[in-house]
């Protein structure tokens, strides 16, 4: 089985500040993707950005950016010039190529401070 | 609109009182799925359906069923609720593996479930 660890139940950033928050995960596969949910305090979760592990460049998605680490099985979330919208909790997840199963960490709530 | 509809979003119940929440999607997408979020816990997948009349229990399955008769449906129903039922559940759709998907999910609102 998958398993995905967020070690960061709470981080706070200051607005227009940069911060990382980490994930790190345990597979036997080689092919899979990875992602960062974003869910605000409305609950709706929204995809923040993808990882394609046959892929080697980072993702990036406007003020997000990811390092992937595969042989370390890292998967941290770079939030560069942070705003308030940012306020939320952010999950990080795991699937499978084959698209079946997902597996979420335990969530790293985030607050950005003004 | 591209969306994914729960319903009840929030309901109250008594243990041993069947229920069913409700999901469909108009996105025609093929994988659907449900989750349960529990504080400290994440998000732990129940069941999901690659596709109609095809269902696979997720990590979490124990006391929950489900169908997919039709594409755009897939409710969750709990048989006999009991106290440790008491969540907030998303359902979720994905393309699927005949639409070329890499896995993003679209999300329902959630259901707040609590069961005396």
């Amino acid at each position: 089985a998958q398993t995905v660890t967020q070690s960061q139940p709470e981080m706070s950033v200051q607005e227009a500040e940069t911060v990382t928050l980490s994930c790190t995960y345990d597979t036997s596969e080689n092919n899979y993707y990875l992602f960062w949910y974003k869910q605000p305090p409305s609950r709706q979760m929204i995809l923040v950005i993808r990882q394609e592990a046959y892929k080697q460049q980072n993702a990036t998605e406007n003020r997000f950016s990811v390092n992937f680490q595969k042989a370390a099985k890292s998967f941290s979330l770079k939030i560069s010039d942070s705003q308030l919208g940012d306020t939320a909790m952010y999950f990080c997840a795991f699937m499978k190529h084959t698209g079946n199963q997902f597996y979420f960490g335990t969530g790293t709530s985030l607050t950005v401070i003004p | 609109e591209a969306q994914v509809t729960q319903n009840p979003r929030y309901l109250i119940t008594v243990t041993g009182k069947k229920l069913t929440v409700t999901c469909s999607q108009n996105m025609n997408h093929e994988y659907m799925s449900w989750y349960r979020q529990d504080p400290g816990l994440g998000l732990r997948q129940i069941y999901y359906s690659m596709n109609v009349e095809v269902t696979d229990k997720g990590d979490v399955p124990e006391g929950y069923k489900v169908s997919r008769k039709e594409k755009r449906n897939f409710p969750l129903i709990l048989e006999s609720p009991s106290p440790n039922q008491t969540s907030l559940y998303f359902c979720a759709s994905g393309g699927g593996a005949g639409q070329g998907w890499t896995g993003e999910l679209f999300f329902g609102e959630g259901s707040r479930l609590t069961v005396l």
